[in-house]
């Protein structure tokens, strides 16, 4: 079975604080992508990014970045320099070929808190 | 264009009433999603269409009823519904369903049942 957990339930930085959201996975597929969405107050999922299991390499986005381990089995994500409209709730989210399942499935939640 | 549209925004119904939710997506995505979501949860999986035919039902009450009129559409039909059934219903679309192809969602309606 797969599972996602974000331990992190709430953070709160201030304005220009670096800050990390953890996310560790569990799945015995070898074939497999990662992804993370934010979540702003108005609701929407807003899709940030979306790895794949073969590809450990790390992405910078801005000043967004993220961190794939396969040996952890963690996918973590970095903001730089926060700013208060990265206030939202992140999810990191697994998924499978779907004929092993299919599904997104996701982490609790990271409810991120940026103070000015 | 990512984009994912729902209607209503808001909607409050009686536990009496029929409602139905709205998605459209023009990406030519061939694969929809209803999920739910709580407060502080993440979304549940409700129903996933796959070229027009439904494809994954997560044992979802049949007082929800979905419908895909076409490859653009997605209509979510609510009758009888319980106060518990209050939560944010979002709207998804994928390429397929590979089951690996990033959901792009739509802002979602905000469903109040009284």
């Amino acid at each position: 079975a797969q599972k996602v957990t974000q331990a992190q339930t709430e953070i709160s930085v201030v304005e220009k604080e670096d800050v990390t959201l953890d996310c560790v996975y569990e799945t015995r597929d070898t074939t497999y992508y990662l992804f993370w969405y934010k979540q702003p107050p108005s609701g929407e999922l807003v899709f940030l990014i979306r790895r794949n299991s073969f590809d450990e390499q790390n992405e910078i986005s801005g000043r967004y970045s993220w961190n794939f381990q396969k040996s952890t089995s963690s996918f973590n994500f970095t903001i730089t320099a926060s700013q208060v409209v990265d206030s939202a709730v992140y999810f990191c989210a697994l998924s499978v070929p779907y004929n092993q399942g299919g599904k997104l499935i996701f982490g609790q939640g990271t409810e991120l808190s940026v103070k000015p | 264009d990512t984009e994912v549209t729902q209607t209503p925004k808001h909607l409050v119904m009686g536990m009496t009433n029929k409602k139905s939710l709205k998605c459209e997506q023009h990406m030519g995505h061939r694969a929809m999603y209803w999920y739910k979501q709580k407060a502080k949860k993440p979304p549940e999986l409700m129903f996933v269409y796959s070229y027009e035919k439904l494809s994954i039902n997560e044992s979802v009450p049949s007082r929800f009823s979905p419908e895909c009129p076409n490859s653009s559409l997605l209509n979510l039909h609510l009758h009888a519904l319980q106060p518990e059934d209050s939560a944010l219903y979002l709207c998804a679309s994928s390429q397929d369903l590979t089951g690996i192809e990033t959901q792009y969602f739509g802002p979602g309606t905000r469903l109040l049942v009284l």
